[in-house]
């Protein structure tokens, strides 16, 4: 079945280490998206990359890194530069703008832990 | 990206149809319509979308007004595994589909 698989569900993290959240879509989408999503609010975008080798910043970018070196493959590095990492994070693919299919595929999620 | 108003939250009794409701009163002419709904613990789903008419799918309805500026989701028989969060969302065509604002929706509780 095609979809999006987010890695591990659940992650636990020492405050100052860094930890990166894996991403993997098999819907052929060009376009990939983090989402942060904290208790009882909306979903806040952190970055995006339309094509591989290229990726943009979105609103909360600060204290993350991504990296997109294939087209099935977006991690999410969450650096110890981030305040506040604890939070339910989303991974989303799409088909490039413009295209005919509007919609936006979302994985499960994980939810990470500072401890 | 205009924005929408929608209640915090909403109850409906099982079996019962509910009427999700949604302002968008800065939407502009190229703006569609789409709603997303999201089971606790999951990524979003999508659910339906639409620019003008009112549009059917096999998961619900989307009733648009006349001046779009406003638009109502229609869940015909709510289910138990209806409860949800569920986002009404602008996005202006030709725009990146996971660029979408998703603000704090509207929480659904059904009771049996």
């Amino acid at each position: 079945d095609g979809g999006i698989t987010q890695s591990p569900k659940y992650l636990f993290r020492k405050e100052g280490q860094n930890v990166t959240l894996s991403c993997e879509q098999n819907l052929n989408h060009d376009a990939m998206y983090w989402y942060r999503q904290d208790p009882g609010q909306g979903l806040r975008l952190i970055y995006y990359s339309q094509i591989v080798n290229d990726f943009q910043k979105g609103d909360i970018a600060e204290g993350y890194s991504v990296s997109r070196e294939k087209k099935e493959s977006f991690p999410l590095t969450v650096t110890s530069a981030q305040k506040n990492p604890t939070a339910f994070y989303l991974c989303a693919s799409s088909m490039p703008q413009g295209a005919v299919s509007t919609e936006a595929f979302f994985g499960q999620g994980t939810r990470l832990t500072v401890v | 990206d205009a924005k929408t108003t929608q209640p915090n939250s909403m109850e409906s009794n099982e079996e019962e149809p509910v009427h999700l409701p949604c302002n968008h009163s800065t939407i502009s002419g190229t703006d569609y319509i789409h709603w997303y709904r999201q089971l606790p613990s999951q990524g979003p789903e999508y659910v339906i979308h639409g620019l003008t008419s009112n549009v059917n799918n096999r998961m619900a309805s989307l009733a648009i007004a006349e001046d779009r500026k406003s638009s109502t989701l229609i869940l015909h028989r709510a289910t138990l595994r209806d409860a949800a969060v569920y986002y009404c969302i602008l996005r202006a065509f030709n725009t990146n589909a996971g660029k979408s604002t998703f603000g704090d929706g509207t929480t659904l509780t059904v009771k049996p």
